[in-house]
């Protein structure tokens, strides 16, 4: 059982450059949500989904993109890297059918993305 | 707007002693509420959760919470800290069917 995994594990970016941070879960989840983690900020939230071609900004959206096309995939934009974006990324899942909202979060090892 | 404050960035507890890490959420309807730990260079791991009943949650490793309707607090406790409970801990709600949020993180360090 895989659980959610992140790709790539590392990733350093020159400012403007554009890439893709790949999640996939294969626990059948229906929510689906990017975090980024920097010291003394904790884990805010980027964007989230909670099916499939259904997704919801969360605290701090600029500058990302995301897109649902199928349960098991959550991809993360970055459409013009700034300094701003260096951080690590999780990407987390969690059941939304009855029984399942106060199921916890599975979570991603993380990416450390590097933006020169 | 919806929130959760960890009010302490960093909790120092000697260890054999007890421990908490505080957290108040504010947030419309009846949130489920979660602890989650982080050990450095690692992902974060389930610890906890609060589910409609008893007000004292036991989770993993010896940790429990407690729940504090009147005051929207979600407390973390452990009777007796241990060297190797030294982690990122975090604090998260979730208004269903709403998204879940976190607070800031406390690093509890245990001394020796």
């Amino acid at each position: 059982n895989a659980g959610v995994t992140q790709t790539p594990k590392f990733q350093v970016l020159k400012t403007g450059q554009s890439m893709t941070l790949q999640c996939a879960q294969d626990m059948n989840h229906e929510y689906m949500s990017w975090y980024r983690q920097d010291p003394g900020m904790g884990l805010r939230l980027i964007h989230y989904s909670v099916g499939a071609g259904i997704t919801d900004q969360g605290e701090v959206p600029n500058g990302y993109n995301v897109s649902r096309s199928t349960t098991e995939d959550f991809p993360l934009r970055l459409l013009s890297a700034a300094p701003s974006q260096t951080s690590v990324y999780f990407c987390a899942s969690s059941g939304t059918g009855t029984g399942e909202l106060n199921s916890p979060l599975h979570f991603g090892n993380g990416t450390r993305l590097t933006v020169t | 707007a919806q929130s959760v404050a960890q009010p302490e960035d960093q909790v120092n507890v000697a260890e054999g002693n007890p421990l908490t890490v505080k957290c108040t959420y504010s947030v419309s309807g009846n949130p489920y509420l979660f602890w989650y730990v982080q050990y450095p260079n690692r992902g974060l791991q389930f610890l906890l959760k609060y589910i409609t009943g008893d007000n004292l949650v036991k989770g993993s490793y010896g940790f429990e919470a407690e729940f504090n309707k009147s005051q929207t607090s979600f407390h973390l406790k452990k009777p007796s800290a241990l060297v190797s409970d030294s982690a990122l801990y975090f604090c998260a709600v979730r208004p269903p069917p709403d998204k879940i949020i976190f607070g800031k993180g406390t690093r509890l360090h245990i001394l020796p």
